[in-house]
């Protein structure tokens, strides 16, 4: 397994401004990855994370609205630009095993609230 | 495209009763995995079991066991002696054993109450 803690654990923000989440793991890992979940909601994949190379995003996110980096193997950041109150949502970031059965650990999540 | 379907948006269980979870998934895939993840009002997503789809033996952690049908790709998650810290919204993924980058495809999650 492996212990991840994200910052800050919430935040709330004026529409138009953007916010950096940072994810830190406990050891090294390939891959990292960014989710949403609206609140009483399932979780939506934003992006894969892979470090040294861009990452890889999923169908409605784009790279200017949801910018990440990875500049090496135990940290991510991924940033939610010019953000409206849709954004108000939970972020969360995982990491995936290199083997299987591949299953994914998550930080405690960054509650977002856009007013 | 891989699909996991969860029906039931709410159930209750009276403590230490048994309550069973249901998840159903679509996939022309042989080779995948199954989770079931708990996520508290704390937010933090916790993994409860897995499930390896070439193994047929249900996967059993403590009171937490599952009824894996993969003809009928179903994967239900039974909790038995249901505890109060059992309150959550628990919910089920799918992935295909395709390394590190498998993506996670998640369930619309059911949230479980428990009755005192």
């Amino acid at each position: 397994s492996a212990v991840i803690s994200q910052k800050p654990s919430r935040d709330i923000c004026q529409r138009g401004t953007s916010l950096t989440i940072q994810c830190q793991v406990d050891s090294q890992v390939t891959m990292m990855f960014w989710y949403r979940q609206q609140p009483g909601q399932s979780l939506t994949l934003i992006a894969t994370a892979n470090q040294g190379s861009e990452a890889t995003y999923e169908s409605g996110f784009v790279i200017d609205k949801f910018p990440i980096s990875r500049p090496n193997l135990t940290f991510s950041t991924l940033t939610v630009s010019n953000m409206s109150p849709e954004d108000s949502s939970i972020y969360l970031c995982s990491v995936g095993l290199a083997a299987g059965p591949y299953e994914q650990y998550f930080g405690p999540g960054t509650r977002l609230t856009v007013t | 495209a891989q699909t996991v379907t969860q029906s039931q948006p709410e159930m209750s269980v009276q403590e230490a009763e048994t309550v069973t979870l249901s998840c159903t998934y679509d996939t022309s895939e042989s080779d995948y995995y199954l989770f079931w993840y708990k996520q508290p009002p704390s937010r933090q997503m916790i993994l409860v079991i897995r499930q390896e789809a070439y193994k047929q033996q249900n996967a059993t952690e403590n009171r937490f066991s599952v009824n894996f049908q993969k003809a009928a790709k179903s994967f239900s998650l039974k909790i038995s002696d249901s505890q109060l810290g059992d309150a959550a919204m628990y919910f089920c993924a799918y992935t295909t054993a395709t390394g590190a980058n498998s993506k996670l495809t998640f369930g619309k999650g059911i949230t479980l109450s428990v009755r005192p």
